[in-house]
């Protein structure tokens, strides 16, 4: 089993829809969990960063974390044509340890 | 946008060739790392670098190495190229903060063809 599970989609919603997006991992030393944003043959940028469980609001995205669970979401409101992307989970035990990332989600927002 | 870029941006080439790609940064960060991602597979480690000449093996190195003899360059070399190894390879910084965790910032990408 590998140590970040992903659905890779693609989801496809209507403009306006909320949408979720979720990530599960197996590691119980995981403490940092990040949501990067990757546009079409672009490189990845970060959009989200949360440290251990709960949560965190920025604008139109809230990302959560129940390290309970080892489970994080990603929900995005009022979804648009350009939240259209790749979105990708990663997460770390520690500051300096490489990022383990999930296989990413593709997501469509239809106008 | 962070001052990464790699070159070069799109290589086609032919099995058991040598390839090597950069990755130059102009922000000064310590740690430095290459990527690959392909797809059903995402991003996936190959090497890192803590430092001038300090690296490391991530989880998908066989078949490659790297080098770092300055802070802003990390050079991946793929000794005899594999169609295997086809694949879009990314670079990526972070600084160093022991208290925190440390934002990487990729670059565009190298789209690299094996035939």
């Amino acid at each position: 089993q590998k140590e970040v599970e992903q659905d890779p989609g693609p989801l496809s919603v209507p403009e306006g829809a909320i949408v979720s997006l979720n990530c599960t991992y197996s590691n119980s030393a995981f403490q940092y969990f990040m949501w990067y944003r990757q546009y079409s043959r672009k490189g990845p940028e970060l959009l989200m960063y949360t440290y251990s469980s709960g949560n965190k609001e920025d604008g139109r995205f809230t990302a959560q974390v129940d390290k309970s669970s080892k489970y994080i979401s990603l929900f995005i409101r009022d979804s648009q044509p350009s939240d259209s992307a790749t979105y990708l989970c990663a997460m770390t035990g520690s500051g300096n340890t490489p990022l383990v990332f999930g296989k990413g989600t593709r997501l469509s927002v239809i106008a | 946008d962070a001052g990464i870029t790699q070159s070069p941006r799109h290589k086609v080439t032919e099995t058991g060739t040598p390839v090597t790609l950069r990755c130059h940064q102009t922000e000064n960060h310590r740690y430095m790392y290459w990527y690959r991602q392909d797809p059903g597979h995402g991003l996936r480690l190959i090497h890192y670098s803590y430092g001038v000449k300090d690296t490391d093996k991530g989880e998908v190195s066989d078949g490659y190495s790297v080098s770092r003899s300055k802070t802003e360059d990390f050079l991946l070399t793929l000794e005899s190229a594999t169609s295997s190894q086809t694949s879009v390879y990314f670079c990526a910084i972070s600084e160093s903060k022991r208290s925190s965790y440390n934002e990487q910032f990729f670059g565009p990408g190298t789209r690299l063809t094996v035939l």
